[in-house]
């Protein structure tokens, strides 16, 4: 059962490049999000993922796009990258609409030079 | 807006107790969680209280009152492997949307 998988686990970009940060769950969860976090920070809520085919602001959404492909697949994407957009970002899951556990996967640690 | 406070740092010794408080402002408060980070890895959850009360699982517990806007983490029986990042998060507005807080570093030495 792997859970919740992030590609790539390292990425480099140079300042305007784009890319796309790729998440899958395999536990059949409703809620899916996108977090980042910067050294000595908690985490922030990008978007979110209600279901397949919402998706809805965080904390810090600017800059960032997502597409709920379907139930399992849910990505990020930056148009133009920018040093502020180095960080850890974490994908997770969880079932909807309890409050309860969310998954993270293991992050993608990327960095805008 | 959402606001938490955490001690950005404790240190204990094994076999201690310690206990991470965690207060926060926050509109449409539904439910506190907890949540572990060890160096270089993902957040793993531990706790989720949504109403007032001590909850135990196993050497760890989370209390939350609700009037006083406030909970803590309690660790008991310490061990080398409890050193880590511990994160609160609020849920709130009736969705599945966490805030966290900026952690509390928990360093255990023998």
């Amino acid at each position: 059962n792997a859970g919740v998988t992030q590609t790539p686990k390292f990425q480099v970009l140079k300042t305007g490049q784009s890319m796309t940060l790729q998440c899958a769950q395999d536990m059949n969860h409703n809620s899916m999000y996108w977090y980042r976090q910067d050294p000595g920070m908690g985490l922030r809520l990008i978007y979110y993922s209600a279901s397949e085919g919402t998706t809805d602001k965080g904390e810090v959404p600017n800059g960032y796009n997502v597409s709920r492909l379907n139930k399992r697949e849910f990505s990020l994407r930056l148009e133009s990258a920018a040093p502020s957009q180095t960080s850890v970002y974490f994908c997770a899951s969880s079932e909807s609409g309890l409050g309860t556990e969310q998954y993270f996967g293991p992050g993608t640690r990327l960095t805008v030079t | 807006g959402q606001s938490l406070e955490q001690p950005s740092e404790v240190t204990a010794v094994e076999g201690a107790i310690v206990q991470i408080n965690c207060t926060y402002q926050t509109s449409g408060f539904y439910g506190l969680s907890w949540y572990q980070q060890h160096d270089g890895g993902a957040p793993t959850f531990l706790s989720y209280n949504a109403l007032d009360g001590l909850e135990e699982t196993g050497r760890f517990s989370s209390f939350l009152s609700r009037s006083d806007s406030y909970g803590y983490l309690l660790l008991q029986e310490l061990q080398m492997k409890d050193s880590a990042s511990y994160f609160c998060a609020v849920r709130y507005d009736n969705t599945d949307k966490l805030i966290f807080g900026t952690g509390t570093r928990l360093q255990v030495f023998p």
